[in-house]
């Protein structure tokens, strides 16, 4: 079964960035969708982009255009999530979670087929001066 | 993009009884090519990542238990947990995946009366 294993937490000073790791073990990695979604205190759940480490190309929700960049490496079966520019707006708990059936057409885009069944442990990224 | 409101945003139930969850979004999520509402659901313990418990809407991932059940379609759908137990207190969620951006409720706190 596939596990997701996060990098440890992060306090940074806003207008820098944070990268944050997600690594697999126990099972496929390339072709699935790795997710990332974060969590502000006391709020709810924020979905912010995905990526078929098979395909690429990410996909972004609008809101973190410019900022968000997620990236995977095959070879160890890691995925990364770097958000630049960072504000206070951004304290939050990052997770990873993965979509394992989709559909992928280069014309038409990323479609899933499913939840999102397994998740990282989480990583807390605090902005502050 | 799909908005999904859930209501209520908490609820107590005492030991054994149902607990139901309301979601709605602002447009369709059921695909005509195959007949399938694309909604999940997830639990979210204190201090824990969230879990999925179904996902088409109705369907139990596996190892969820069966007190736990979805129904719904089109735009309105429901969780139920038939007969609520001490280790169901949670925040459940619901998700959309017809399109991106994937997108949440805004969660509902199920506590024990």
């Amino acid at each position: 079964q596939v596990q997701l294993v996060q990098s440890g937490a992060e306090v940074k000073k806003p207008g820098s960035s944070v990268k944050v790791s997600c690594k697999a073990s126990g099972g496929t990695f390339s072709n699935n969708v790795i997710n990332w979604v974060r969590q502000a205190p006391g709020q709810g759940l924020e979905w912010m982009g995905g990526i078929i480490p098979l395909f690429d190309p990410p996909n972004y929700a609008q809101k973190f255009q410019g900022r968000l960049t997620i990236t995977a490496d095959k070879s160890t079966m890691t995925a990364y999530m770097e958000l630049s520019s960072l504000r206070a707006e951004d304290t939050a708990v990052y997770y990873c979670a993965r979509v394992p059936h989709f559909f992928y057409d280069k014309s038409g885009g990323l479609y899933y087929y499913y939840g999102m069944d397994v998740w990282g442990q989480g990583t807390t990224v605090t902005v502050s001066s | 993009d799909i908005v999904m409101t859930q209501s209520p945003d908490s609820l107590a139930v005492s030991l054994g009884e149902r607990a139901t969850i309301n979601c709605k979004s602002s447009q369709t999520v059921l695909h005509s090519s195959n007949n399938e509402n694309y909604l999940a659901w997830y639990q979210q313990k204190p201090g824990q990542s969230p879990k999925l418990l179904i996902y088409w809407a109705s369907t139990r991932e596996s190892g969820v238990p069966d007190r736990f059940s979805g129904s719904g379609s089109g735009t309105d759908f429901t969780l139920t947990i038939s007969t609520l137990q001490a280790e169901d207190v949670a925040v459940y969620y619901c998700q959309q995946y017809y399109s991106t951006p994937l997108t949440f409720g805004g969660g509902t706190k199920v506590e024990i009366k």
